[in-house]
């Protein structure tokens, strides 16, 4: 069975400090690959999916950027953090575009 | 651009009743799919449910069904015989492939209904 990892699952940062969230994917191949953001109280906003290797694509301008350096493995990424990125981050697969989003268990990022 | 509303902020409902949590959407295109996922203090998103928009049967898994109404553009879900476990925000979701086709398909979330099951 298809099994998603996220971590870590909580992390505090200062201000102007990168960041590193890895998420992998086990049990299938080619698996679409997606990374969103949940402020408190709200939904989701979608932050970046991925297709494929190395195919990113961005949904909103921001401090983060993704990278799929392997085919089950995607990484959100800032080189200076803001207070604003602080919120609750969820890794999600999908078989395909058009099938259901499985969510890993997220991470808590507090930016002080 | 889709929009998705959950009307409802909050709800609540005793064990063993039924509750039925509302879910409206918006959108010109014609393929798409709509989701209830389910987020438990745990914070981890389930899904509940799914629906195709070209089935007119609607979904139901075990206790979970969904009132589809695609002229209405309206998808609620119905849990009968409510459990504690079930105490948990709500999503409803909706996915879309532009008409232009290609692989762009996005989810859209609606902000949520946090229902509480009471004992």
């Amino acid at each position: 069975s298809q099994t998603i990892h996220q971590w870590p699952a909580t992390l505090v940062q200062p201000v102007g400090s990168p960041l590193s969230l890895e998420c992998t994917v086990e049990g299938t191949s080619n698996p679409n690959l997606y990374w969103y953001r949940q402020a408190a109280g709200r939904g989701l906003q979608l932050l970046f999916y991925s297709v494929g290797i190395g195919q990113i694509s961005s949904e909103v301008p921001q401090n983060l950027s993704a990278s799929r350096p392997q085919d089950r493995q995607f990484i959100l990424s800032s080189k200076k953090l803001l207070l604003s990125d602080s919120g609750f981050y969820l890794c999600a697969w999908s078989v395909q575009p058009n099938q259901p989003q499985h969510f890993g268990d997220g991470t808590r990022l507090s930016i002080l | 651009a889709q929009t998705v509303t959950q009307s409802q902020p909050e709800m609540s409902v005793q064990e063993a009743e039924t509750v039925t949590l509302s879910c409206t959407y918006d959108t010109s295109e014609s393929n798409y799919y709509l989701f209830w996922y389910k987020q438990p203090p745990s914070r981890q998103m389930i899904l509940v449910i799914r629906q195709e928009a070209y089935k007119q049967q609607n979904a139901t898994e075990n206790r979970f069904s969904v009132n589809f109404q695609k002229a209405a553009k309206s998808f609620s879900l119905k849990i009968s015989d409510s459990q504690l476990g079930d105490t948990a925000m709500y999503f409803c979701a909706f996915l879309v492939r532009p008409n232009s086709g290609g692989s762009n398909y996005k989810l859209t979330f609606g902000k949520g209904t946090l229902l509480t099951v009471n004992p």
